[in-house]
């Protein structure tokens, strides 16, 4: 089984301040990491995902995550967020298995970029 | 491309009634998911459709639910009769092929309230 924690349901912050999203996964299977993100009012659309090769992935738009096997995390950052970066964030994972099409979502970070 | 679309966007009804959610997927895509989020569950796949075939239903709440694939580009999630509890917005996504490195593709979301 597999389950997905993200430590902050709501982060504040300032215009240009750097962001740290935080997600801790479970699972007992190799897994495959994803960030998705909803602007208000839309469906999720996705933000960047690790499969495998470097720990480090990146999106179009400036944010970044790092897959940490042995903290199990997959933080997302970026280190200047813009009043356009206001959304909810999810943390995924998905993994080879009995239903390796499912993913497992957590709950979500508000993040809200105050100018 | 037009991305996952659903119908419609909202809608108000009153207890008892039946509902009717549609869903086109992208053209091309093999597995459509329906997906229900609120604020106390977070995201929750209801069921999941590969070529057609509903594969996983596990998480369709009760009877009150079905769903059906007639063919590869048309879905419908119908809840009869209709209850309070499920005030939601309801998430129609496809992907190419199911497998976990696969990015889920999301609708706008159908935001269903049910005096």
């Amino acid at each position: 089984a597999q389950s997905v924690t993200q430590l902050d349901s709501q982060v504040p912050v300032f215009e240009e301040a750097p962001v740290e999203l935080r997600c801790n996964y479970s699972s007992s299977v190799s897994v495959y990491l994803f960030w998705y993100v909803q602007y208000p009012n839309q469906g999720l659309q996705l933000l960047l995902k690790y499969l495998s090769g470097s720990t480090l992935v990146e999106s179009i738009n400036g944010f970044e995550a790092e897959f940490n096997k042995s903290q199990t995390s997959f933080h997302l950052r970026k280190p200047s967020v813009h009043i356009s970066d206001t959304a909810e964030y999810f943390c995924a994972v998905s993994g080879w298995g009995g239903s390796n099409y499912k993913l497992t979502f957590g709950k979500g970070t508000l993040l809200t970029v105050n100018p | 491309d037009a991305g996952v679309i659903q119908s419609p966007r909202h809608e108000v009804t009153e207890m008892g009634q039946e509902v009717t959610l549609r869903c086109k997927p992208i053209s091309g895509h093999n597995s459509l998911f329906w997906y229900r989020q609120t604020m106390m569950r977070g995201l929750e796949l209801l069921i999941y459709f590969n070529n057609n075939v509903p594969i996983d239903d596990s998480g369709m709440p009760e009877d009150r639910f079905s769903a059906k694939m007639p063919n590869a580009s048309f879905s419908t999630l119908k809840i009869q009769p209709s209850e309070p509890r499920d005030s939601a917005v309801y998430f129609c996504a496809s992907s190419l092929a199911g497998g976990p490195t696969d990015t889920q593709y999301f609708g706008p979301g159908t935001r269903l309230t049910v005096l």
